[in-house]
């Protein structure tokens, strides 16, 4: 069975702190795709990143930034001198290559940034 | 270009009741999938609509049904309500299952008294 583990409930930082938001997989299969999706106040889940299993290649989009590491099972995302803005909750998700659009999430990291 | 757009936003039911959600899709996206998010068990898979063809099923009772449109918009409808069905109903549209990404509208709060 495939599962996500987003071990960090909740972080708190002051603004212009660097985050780590942590998530954990386990699948059994080679082919996978993984996301991050951050859900702010209004329910809206917005698409951060995909990224296949055959990429490994680290990716950085301004202040974010995500290491994925098939090693470890990781696929973790940094967010580089936060800002109040970034507060919402943050889920990660793994789909397998042929179960099309079932994502799987994880239980959601709450990240608070404050002034 | 518009994104996915749910309706209603909020709902009120009572227990025993019936409920039809709706999701329009972005436009081309012919992929849609449901969720259930609650506090105590997070985002939950419901089910999936490719081309009018439900491929992918969650685990959730029969009295969760759904169905999708040949102009790719999707109803999900559920029988009998129970206190528990309340939660925050999220739909996702792609332009083909799981290999492309997902786009999610606000969602559709239900709460069942």
């Amino acid at each position: 069975a495939q599962k996500v583990t987003q071990a960090q409930t909740e972080i708190s930082v002051v603004e212009k702190e660097d985050v780590t938001l942590d998530c954990v997989y386990e699948t059994r299969d080679t082919t996978y795709y993984l996301f991050w999706y951050k859900q702010p106040p209004s329910g809206e889940l917005v698409f951060l990143i995909r990224r296949n299993s055959f990429d490994e290649q680290n990716e950085i989009s301004g202040r974010y930034s995500w290491n994925f590491q098939k090693s470890t099972s990781s696929f973790n995302f940094t967010i580089t001198a936060s800002q109040v803005v970034d507060s919402a909750v943050y889920f990660c998700a793994l789909t397998l290559y042929n179960q099309g659009g079932k994502l799987i999430f994880g239980q959601g990291t709450e990240l608070s940034v404050k002034p | 270009k518009a994104g996915v757009t749910q309706t209603p936003r909020y709902l009120i039911k009572t227990r025993g009741q019936q409920v039809t959600l709706s999701c329009s899709p972005i436009s081309g996206h012919r992929s849609v999938s449901w969720y259930q998010q609650t506090p105590g068990q997070g985002l939950q898979f419901l089910f999936e609509y490719f081309s009018e063809t439900q491929r992918n099923k969650g685990n959730f009772p029969g009295r969760f049904s759904g169905r999708q449109f040949s102009n790719s918009r999707s109803e999900m409808n559920v029988s009998t309500l129970e206190l528990g069905d309340s939660a925050l109903y999220l739909c996702a549209s792609s332009l083909a299952p799981g290999r492309s990404e997902a786009f999610f509208g606000q969602g559709t709060r239900l709460t069942v008294v």
